[in-house]
């Protein structure tokens, strides 16, 4: 089993559709969580960490779920420029080191 | 967010040579940076853990005389591919851990090895 996995995808959504990605991960000593946006070729950019209580920023809201030992992100409202890659990311609970899922495909279309 | 930049974007170079790449926080001073590399269509995958002023730690399966890290100052660690092959040509990326326990990326540095 892989330590953090994503479904690859792609989501093809129209524009405004209201889309959710998960990610499992199997190490339940981890204690931070991310979601990354990746660009095709480009560097991922963090697009924001997952609390414990859940957090949301503008169209987009994060949420773990310590006993299943996923984190899920949900987009609102979906823009033509919110296609990308979209890669969850789980420390290894003993360190700073982040462990990637492979990303999940989103593509929005008109 | 943090600045990391990344030196050079690209290189080609023949199968043999070294080639080395800068990461740089610019805004900010990582004791902490991360080197990795990601192949077509696929994650990030950790190469290793760059330490200022010690030994880097590097993941299991990776060669540490082969890929050579440097993290001599505290905004800069350096990656040299010592003897690239084919198999090399990868895009790598590195990050800066910020004193939130966030890690800022630098824009990768895309490696092809004839």
């Amino acid at each position: 089993r892989k330590e953090v996995e994503q479904d690859p995808g792609p989501f093809n959504v129209p524009e405004g559709a209201t889309v959710a990605f998960n990610c499992t991960y199997s190490n339940s000593a981890s204690q931070s969580f991310f979601w990354y946006r990746q660009d095709c070729r480009k560097e991922p950019k963090l697009l924001m960490s997952v609390y414990s209580s859940g957090n949301e920023d503008g169209r987009f809201t994060a949420q773990l779920n310590r006993a299943s030992q996923y984190i899920s992100l949900l987009i609102r409202d979906s823009k033509l420029s919110d296609s990308a890659t979209y890669l969850c990311a789980v420390n290894d609970g003993s360190s700073y080191k982040l462990i990637f899922g492979s990303g999940t495909r989103l593509l929005v279309r008109p | 967010g943090a600045v990391v930049s990344q030196h050079p974007s690209w290189v080609i170079c023949k199968s043999g040579t070294s080639v080395k790449i800068e990461c740089r926080s610019l805004d900010f001073q990582a004791t902490t940076m991360f080197w990795y590399r990601q192949f077509p269509k696929q994650s990030l995958m950790l190469m290793a853990t760059s330490n200022e002023g010690s030994k880097a730690t590097y993941e299991q399966g990776v060669e540490k005389d082969k890929f050579l890290i440097n993290h001599a100052s505290l905004t800069l660690s350096t990656l040299t591919v010592t003897s690239a092959h084919p198999e090399d040509s990868s895009f790598y990326i590195c990050s800066a851990l910020s004193g939130g326990a966030e890690q800022f990326f630098g824009p990768g540095t895309r490696l092809t090895v004839l």
